[in-house]
C-alpha cells in the first residue's frame, strides 16, 4: 500500500500545548500534504510540502520532511479548543495525479 | 467565490439500486478527484478526472463508475449498491493536481 500512517492514532492536549503528529509513508514522492476533518465534513488543505523541501510553516502550523526516512510531522504550536480535528496526510506516490491518506490522527484540544 | 458543491448531502438508498452523486469543481478547476470515506478511515481514492478523460482509477469495482462534463462538473455513479457502499463520499477539484486538492463537504450515503 502506499499509504501514508499516523501516529498518534489519538492525542487529547490542553489548550496552549503544543501537537505534534507525524506520517510515515512507503513510496517516493512528488509532494505531500496535511488535511484536516471537523466531524466527518469535507477535508481542509492545511499545507503542501515538496520532495525537495524540509520545512514549511503557515501560521501556527510546522510541518517537516525527511525524505530519507519517508516521513513527515505536523506540529500545531498554542493549540486551541478550535483545532480538534481528524488530521490526515496525504502522499502522491509520485503519480501527481492521486493521493493516498492514511487512517489519520484525532486530537482533542481540552479548553 | 463558491468552493467545491456536492449534492446531495444526504441519501438513503436500498441494497441493489443505483446511484448517482454530482459535484461541481471550483471556477477553473479542470481537475476533479472522487474519495471514499468509510467511517474512522482514511479518504480512499476512487477516481481522477482531468479535461474531461480519466486519468487515474483506485481499486474499487467496476460498479463505480464516473464522468467529467464540459463544464467540468462531474458524477459518480455506483450500481448494485452494498451494505458496504456506506460512506461519505467526497469530491476534490484542483487547478493542478500538485497544488493541492479544495474538498467538498461530501455525500452521506447509506445503504440499507
Amino acid at each position: 500500500s502506499q499509504q501514508g500512517e499516523e501516529d498518534p492514532q489519538a492525542l487529547s492536549i490542553q489548550e496552549g500545548e503544543n501537537a505534534t503528529m507525524n506520517c510515515s509513508y512507503k513510496t517516493s514522492i512528488n509532494n505531500l500534504q496535511w488535511y484536516r476533518q471537523n466531524s466527518g465534513r469535507g477535508l481542509v488543505h492545511l499545507i503542501l510540502i515538496r520532495s525537495n523541501e524540509r520545512e514549511k510553516h503557515s501560521g501556527r502550523l510546522r510541518v517537516t520532511l525527511d525524505t530519507s526516512k519517508k516521513s513527515s510531522s505536523l506540529l500545531i504550536t498554542a493549540s486551541r479548543a478550535a483545532d480538534t480535528a481528524s488530521y490526515f496526510c496525504a502522499t502522491d506516490g509520485n503519480t501527481g495525479n492521486q493521493f493516498y491518506f492514511g487512517t489519520g490522527t484525532s486530537l482533542t484540544v481540552i479548553p | 467565490d463558491a468552493g467545491v458543491t456536492q449534492s446531495p448531502t444526504h441519501l438513503i438508498k436500498t441494497r441493489g439500486q443505483h446511484v448517482t452523486l454530482r459535484c461541481s469543481p471550483i471556477s477553473g478547476h479542470k481537475s476533479v478527484s472522487w474519495y471514499q470515506q468509510v467511517l474512522g478511515q482514511g479518504p480512499q481514492f476512487i477516481f481522477q478526472y482531468y479535461e474531461k478523460e480519466e486519468r487515474g482509477r483506485g481499486n474499487f469495482p467496476d460498479r463505480f463508475s464516473a464522468r467529467q462534463f464540459p463544464n467540468y462538473s462531474s458524477e459518480l455513479n455506483v450500481n448494485a449498491l452494498l451494505l458496504g457502499d456506506s460512506a461519505l463520499y467526497l469530491c476534490a477539484s484542483s487547478f493542478l493536481a500538485a497544488y493541492g486538492y479544495t474538498f467538498g463537504s461530501g455525500t452521506r450515503l447509506t445503504v440499507v
